[in-house]
């Protein structure tokens, strides 16, 4: 399967605790993209990665949260002191951006519940 | 955040029928996308508009990107039972560096067999 992966697909952690994420992009693609996604809402942008320079963050991103794309392949996002309200799912999407522009690939995401 | 404004909010229909909904804004777009959510998964691109007054078909979809830049309307046809699902319209400004996408708050399709 040559598509976004995600893993863990679930993760229950107790309040405090400190959790990290991973996403695989689509290999080709040079962008990387995480998103928070809470029920009955659509995707919410958090950061995104060109190569492995982080490029642009979201207000939505706390001190807490910290994303890393070391070697411009896969990236990480770690939650630390986690917080009831940090219950959600995270989509990760990876993109190759080109002439006719740039169209986002999602993983299944990472549904995370803070107990 | 910022979402689009995306209509109706759920349908509920019988296979076979026509399903339409519309994603509206304030702010011009430079693409716009269409994803299926199912649930527990991520969104699955569905198709991709990239000028305005684009209309693209995929199958028994067929998305329009609005002239203006700040609308876009999907479209499915005869509706089968695993149509059933979330439907969200994201837009892409494209300005800068940024390729963020802002997102509907969705449109939840159940097709009744």
């Amino acid at each position: 399967d040559t598509g976004v992966s995600q893993d863990p697909r679930h993760k229950i952690t107790k309040r405090g605790q400190n959790v990290t994420f991973r996403c695989d992009p689509i290999s080709e693609h040079n962008r990387l993209y995480w998103y928070r996604q809470t029920l009955g809402q659509g995707p919410e942008f958090l950061t995104y990665f060109q190569n492995e320079a982080q490029l642009e963050k979201s207000r939505l991103l706390s001190d807490r949260f910290s994303a890393e794309r070391p070697k411009g392949s896969f990236s990480t996002l770690e939650i630390q002191r986690t917080e009831q309200g940090d219950s959600a799912m995270y989509l990760c999407a990876s993109s190759l951006v080109g002439l006719a522009g740039e169209t986002q690939y999602f993983g299944p995401g990472t549904r995370l519940l803070v107990l | 955040g910022q979402q689009l404004n995306q209509s109706p909010q759920s349908m509920f229909i019988q296979e076979g029928e026509d399903v339409s909904m519309n994603c509206t804004s304030s702010s011009i777009f430079n693409t716009w996308l269409w994803y299926k959510q199912d649930p527990g998964e991520g969104p699955v691109l569905l198709i991709a508009l990239y000028k305005a007054g684009e209309l693209t078909s995929n199958g028994r979809l067929t998305a329009q990107f609005g002239i203006t830049r700040k609308d876009s309307f999907l479209n499915i046809s005869a509706s089968i039972p695993s149509d059933v699902g979330i439907y969200f319209c994201a837009g892409q400004r494209g300005s800068g560096n940024t390729g963020k996408l802002i997102f509907g708050q969705g449109t939840t399709l159940q097709v009744k067999p």
